[in-house]
């Protein structure tokens, strides 16, 4: 069965780089790795994904090792408005006799400090 | 702009009460799940549904049921509220094929059972 691990809090400032790591093994070797933002009283939304190496948008940066066992969310520069609860999203292994499903993290908290 | 809407962002109801959450959405996804979010417990999947009249349990199915009779909407029933199941509903919708890790969520349900 997979499984993610991924800090549950982190502090920064405004205008550092912050970089959230997401640790999980046996997860699909055909799908996405996910990342999503949360703030207070709404819904995830989507911020980022990736299959293998890097993956950048107009938001944040993604790595992804060749062994796929982890996953990086990069935010440049970030602002007070970055302060969210940011979460990984991987899918199961489907080979580990389990029927294929999406694994979520338990979301790492994000402050940004003046 | 894509649209995941749920019917009311906060419900009071009291222990025995039946409680109905809607949920629709515009974009023709085919997968529907329904979700609570407790604090420190992250995100667990209640029920998920892949098509029209098709529904799967999640991981804490107990005590909820779903309906899903059009491929827009999806409910999510508590035959009869109690109070651990005060907590907050989120209801998220995706493809099928392509990229189901890509969630679209509604604004979430804060209910709380009195």
């Amino acid at each position: 069965l997979a499984k993610t691990t991924q800090p549950i809090s982190m502090d920064s400032y405004e205008g550092q780089e912050v970089n959230i790591t997401c640790s999980h093994n046996n997860i699909a070797t055909n799908d996405y790795i996910t990342w999503y933002q949360q703030f207070p009283s709404q819904g995830p939304r989507f911020i980022i994904q990736g299959y293998k190496t890097k993956v950048t948008n107009e938001v944040a940066s993604l790595f992804i090792p060749a062994d796929r066992k982890s996953s990086t969310l990069s935010l440049p520069r970030v602002s007070l408005s970055d302060t969210a609860v940011y979460y990984c999203l991987v899918g199961d292994d489907p080979n580990a006799g389990n029927n294929r499903k999406l694994i979520w993290g338990l979301g790492t908290s994000l402050a940004v400090n003046p | 702009d894509v649209k995941v809407t749920q019917s009311s962002r906060y419900l009071v109801k009291r222990t025995g009460e039946k409680v109905f959450l809607e949920c629709v959405q515009d974009m023709d996804h085919e997968n529907m799940f329904w979700y609570r979010q407790d604090p420190g417990l992250g995100l667990r999947l209640i029920y998920f549904s892949y098509d029209v009249k098709m529904k799967e349990k999640g991981d804490i199915p107990e005590g909820y049921s779903v309906s899903r009779e059009k491929k827009e909407r999806f409910s999510l029933i508590l035959e009869s509220a109690s109070t651990n199941q005060t907590s907050m509903y989120l209801c998220a919708s995706s493809y099928l094929a392509g990229n189901p890790e890509k969630l679209f969520f509604g604004s979430g349900t804060q209910l709380s059972v009195l």
